[in-house]
Formats: C-alpha cells, sequence, structure tokens
C-alpha cells in the first residue's frame, strides 16, 4: 500500500483565491512528521511547512496552512490568496519514527498547481 | 552558498559510460540523502548517509550505483555502465541531523542526466 496518497494530478486555482491540496497518509507508527514541499518549473524542492503527529495545532507559514485531521490520517495543504507564483508541483512527504532512529522521506506523486490571472 | 550545492547542473552522456554525481551539503548537516526523479514522478530515495557511514542504501537500483561521502560533507554519486533508463533528475538533500522527525530535509536544484 502507497504511503502517501495525493489523489489530485492537477488542480486550477484563479489568482486571490484559496486552493486545498489534498494528502492521506498510512502509518502504524504513532510518532511521524508530515512535510509539504513545492517544486517550481526551475526544479528545485522548497519547504513549505512541517506537521508533527503530536502536534495540538494545526501548522500555519504565512499563506499556508496545513489542515490536520490524524483520525482520517489527511493533512491537506491550504494555500489562501493563491498567487502566480504558486504554480508549481508540490509534494506531500512523511518521515516515521523509528526505534533506529532514522527513517527516510517517503514522498507522494504529487499534484500540479496552475494559478490563473 | 548556504544551500546545498549539485554539480554538475545537466549532464549529457552516452550509454555505457560512467558518471558522478557531486553534492556539498548545508554546513553543519550531519545527514545526507540521494533522490531520484523521472521525468512527471514523485521522488524515488536511493541512499542516506549519517556522517561518512551509509545506514541506509535500500534505495539503489541496481549495483552499478554507488555512493560515498567525505569528512562528513561532500558526497557522490557514481552511476557505472550508465543505462537509457538512468535518465533522471537526481537530487541530494541534508538536514541537521538524521534521527528526528522534525527535520526537513533542504534539497539542491539537482543534477539532471540524460543517457544516450
Amino acid at each position: 500500500a502507497q504511503k502517501i496518497t495525493q489523489t489530485q494530478p492537477g488542480m486550477f486555482v484563479q489568482e486571490k483565491e484559496a486552493v486545498t491540496l489534498d494528502c492521506t497518509y498510512d502509518t502504524s507508527d504513532p510518532s511521524y512528521g508530515l512535510f509539504w514541499y513545492k517544486q517550481p518549473s526551475s526544479g528545485e524542492m522548497i519547504f513549505l511547512i512541517y506537521q508533527g503527529s503530536y502536534d495540538q495545532q494545526n501548522a500555519t507559514e504565512g499563506r499556508y496552512s496545513l489542515n490536520f485531521q490524524k483520525a482520517r490520517k489527511s493533512a491537506n495543504l491550504v494555500i489562501s490568496a493563491s498567487q502566480l507564483g504558486d504554480s508549481a508541483m508540490y509534494f506531500c512527504a512523511m518521515r516515521e519514527g523509528t526505534n533506529s532512529g532514522y527513517s527516510t522521506l517517503t514522498f507522494g506523486k504529487g499534484t500540479m498547481l496552475l494559478v490563473s490571472p | 552558498g548556504a544551500g546545498v550545492s549539485q554539480s554538475p547542473s545537466n549532464k549529457v552522456t552516452e550509454k555505457g559510460k560512467d558518471v558522478e554525481l557531486r553534492c556539498d551539503p548545508i554546513s553543519g548537516h550531519t545527514a545526507l540523502y540521494w533522490y531520484r526523479q523521472s521525468l512527471g514522478q514523485g521522488l524515488e530515495f536511493l541512499i542516506y548517509f549519517q556522517g561518512n557511514s551509509a545506514p541506509d542504501k535500500s534505495g539503489l537500483p541496481s549495483d552499478r550505483f554507488s555512493a560515498e561521502r567525505t569528512g562528513g560533507s561532500v558526497s557522490t554519486l557514481t552511476i557505472q555502465r550508465t543505462q537509457q533508463e538512468d535518465s533522471a533528475v537526481y537530487l541530494c538533500a541534508s538536514s541537521l541531523v538524521g534521527g528526528l522527525t522534525n527535520q526537513p530535509q533542504h534539497f539542491g536544484d539537482g543534477t539532471r542526466l540524460s543517457i544516450l
């Protein structure tokens, strides 16, 4: 089973509107972290926001917020007031806590967001 | 610079040749990761270094792929006898430590490898 599922291959939004990018995850580990990255056409991966499994509040970073629903195992990214520069590929990723003290990031397949004027 | 640096940014080579890709992580970051991203796909984990040792090589697709890290800093990913299916963007990332779930990985701009 996939550990990270992003069901929206592409999303369209008009400038200044809000958009939600979906992410569901699968883990039996009680300790994990969820990350969102942005990848513009230039190719670099830009870290946006982090949510820990024990965090009581939803993470926010500027125009980005994470709608964390632990029981549903979802960690949707909300971008408020979209800008043209938000057009990019967005990846959800998870790191699980392990007794070995290490685990890598597992990425979803991504959602392409296009913001129109 | 302050970020993860990768070189070359682009590499075109003939099938069967060996290639070396270099990654210089953010200063002070002990954990280093290599990923591969094929066209239109997500990221595929290759290998992880903590310091100079590689506790997880599980993602290396074949024995043609190897990587090393020296001085706890620069890492080199080597692909021997390249095949056309090796064409991809190879991304390197680093983080302060490898064992904490809240450590984001910071990525370089990648090396775009094209095998003719």
